[in-house]
């Protein structure tokens, strides 16, 4: 079983507040990601880090902001929450080359 | 576009029945290909990974092959159980890079 975890599990917001979305792991693993998935959607990536102080930008545009200090944490953040925000929001992180990705349970975001 | 088309989008068996998934992908250069489940608000836990030489890959009553020449590749369930319903998502990685192409899943119902 993988040891990633997301909290919170779910949240429900207002328009216009900071949030941030917590991802940790403690497999050691350098590369970490973060997906979006809308219901019945496939994931689309919006952030990736291939270790500390290294992030990039995913495929699908996104508003959001990450980090990366330390190896096992990736949090996402967003300056101000909108309704078109709403979405699950799924964590990842894998080793290097050949090897599987592990998702935290995701958070379901809700914006009012 | 997609590149990778996965069907029937959605799928009801009964319990005990045998089913199997299809994913078609236009990745190239590809890397390998993954299947995962989903179960409903939860992240995706990996069933199998197929590299370009291996045709088939088993995992319990989960068996997967791959055609890298037709680029298809199926997810076969045998003696199908309550516990399987889930969303099946095939996912593809190219070659040299981290893009990984996810489908939109299947989702399967086992009925008693």
């Amino acid at each position: 079983e993988a040891d990633i975890y997301q909290t919170p599990r779910y949240l429900v917001i207002g328009t216009g507040k900071k949030i941030t979305l917590e991802c940790s792991q403690t497999m050691g693993h350098d590369k970490m990601y973060w997906y979006q998935q809308d219901p019945g959607m496939e994931l689309h990536l919006i952030h990736y880090s291939y270790g500390v102080n290294s992030t990039e930008k995913g495929d699908l545009s996104s508003e959001s902001t990450v980090s990366r200090i330390r190896t096992e944490h990736f949090p996402l953040t967003l300056e101000s929450a909108r309704p078109s925000h709403t979405s699950q929001y799924l964590c990842a992180s894998g080793g290097q080359g050949y090897d599987t990705q592990y998702f935290g349970p995701g958070t379901r975001l809700t914006v009012l | 576009k997609n590149q990778v088309e996965q069907s029937p989008q959605s799928l009801i068996i009964l319990e005990g029945k045998n089913c199997t998934l299809q994913c078609n992908y236009t990745v190239s250069p590809f890397s390998n290909l993954r299947w995962y489940k989903q179960d409903t608000g939860r992240g995706p836990v990996s069933l199998t990974i197929m590299t370009f030489s291996e045709n088939t890959k088993s995992n319990g009553r989960y068996t997967a092959t791959l055609d890298a020449d037709t680029k298809q590749s199926s997810l076969h369930i045998t003696a199908s159980q309550l516990s399987d319903s889930a969303s099946y998502i095939c996912v593809v990685s190219e070659t040299g890079a981290n893009n990984l192409f996810f489908g939109t899943g299947t989702r399967l119902t086992v009925i008693p």
